[in-house]
């Protein structure tokens, strides 16, 4: 089955720096690339995702890049505020068309801290 | 983005009983699931919640451990049976839209066992 693997477990950076945090996965049949938002107490949230016929997405301050070849994938938070401080967490899955659906594989979570 | 209810938010629970843990969606899903995220951990799918029939149980969860009923299209519920200090983890309640790649989670529920 598939495999996430995700980097770093932490991250520390200031307010208005640039923050980067990378997933592999094994599976090269996996196509669909979310990234989740988890702050303290609630439930994770969907804030950006990527598939496997696109390079790179952005929405505002954050952006995704997928590197099919090497089987990567990379959220990008540019200019950073302590409200990005949670849990981010990668997933892939597999996505078969119609009304079949992979399973989402989660990789084991960055906790980001924007220092003010 | 769908919207995910459950209910209750948190419950402390003593070992040897069960809990159940209902998490309502709106239209938009038509497919539910369930996950377990222990302290500090990632999440991990327990289970897929099929409407009017048994639930498809994850390698590791059983049914008889965790039974799910999915009566509607809209409301499932997630029974953690026979409970103890291990099972204390959040239980997430997703939804997806059938065709669509894209997949929300409720808020979670906090379960403690003493």
């Amino acid at each position: 089955g598939e495999n996430v693997e995700q980097h770093p477990s932490t991250l520390s950076v200031q307010e208005g720096d640039s923050a980067v945090i990378k997933c592999t996965y094994s599976d090269s049949a996996s196509n669909y690339f979310p990234w989740y938002k988890q702050e303290l107490g609630k439930g994770p949230q969907l804030i950006i995702d990527i598939r496997s016929n696109v390079g790179e997405k952005k929405d505002q301050r954050i952006a995704v890049t997928l590197n099919k070849t090497a089987k990567h994938f990379s959220l990008h938070i540019t200019e950073t505020q302590p409200e990005d401080s949670a849990v981010y967490f990668c997933a892939a899955s597999r996505y078969a068309g119609g009304t079949s659906y992979g399973k989402l594989t989660f990789g084991q979570g960055t906790i980001l801290t924007v220092h003010p | 983005s769908a919207v995910i209810s459950q209910k209750p938010s948190r419950d402390i629970c003593q070992r040897g009983t069960s809990l159940t843990i209902q998490c309502q969606v709106d239209s938009q899903v038509t497919m539910m699931f369930w996950y377990r995220q222990q302290p500090g951990q990632s999440l991990t799918l327990i289970a897929t919640a099929n409407q009017g029939s048994e639930a498809t149980y994850e390698s590791g969860f059983v049914i008889d451990k965790f039974p799910i009923s999915r009566p509607n299209l809209t409301f499932s519920t997630l029974t953690v049976s026979n409970m103890s200090p291990e099972d204390s983890s959040i239980y997430l309640c997703s939804g997806r839209t059938a065709g669509r790649n894209e997949q929300f989670f409720g808020p979670g529920t906090r379960l403690t066992v003493l």
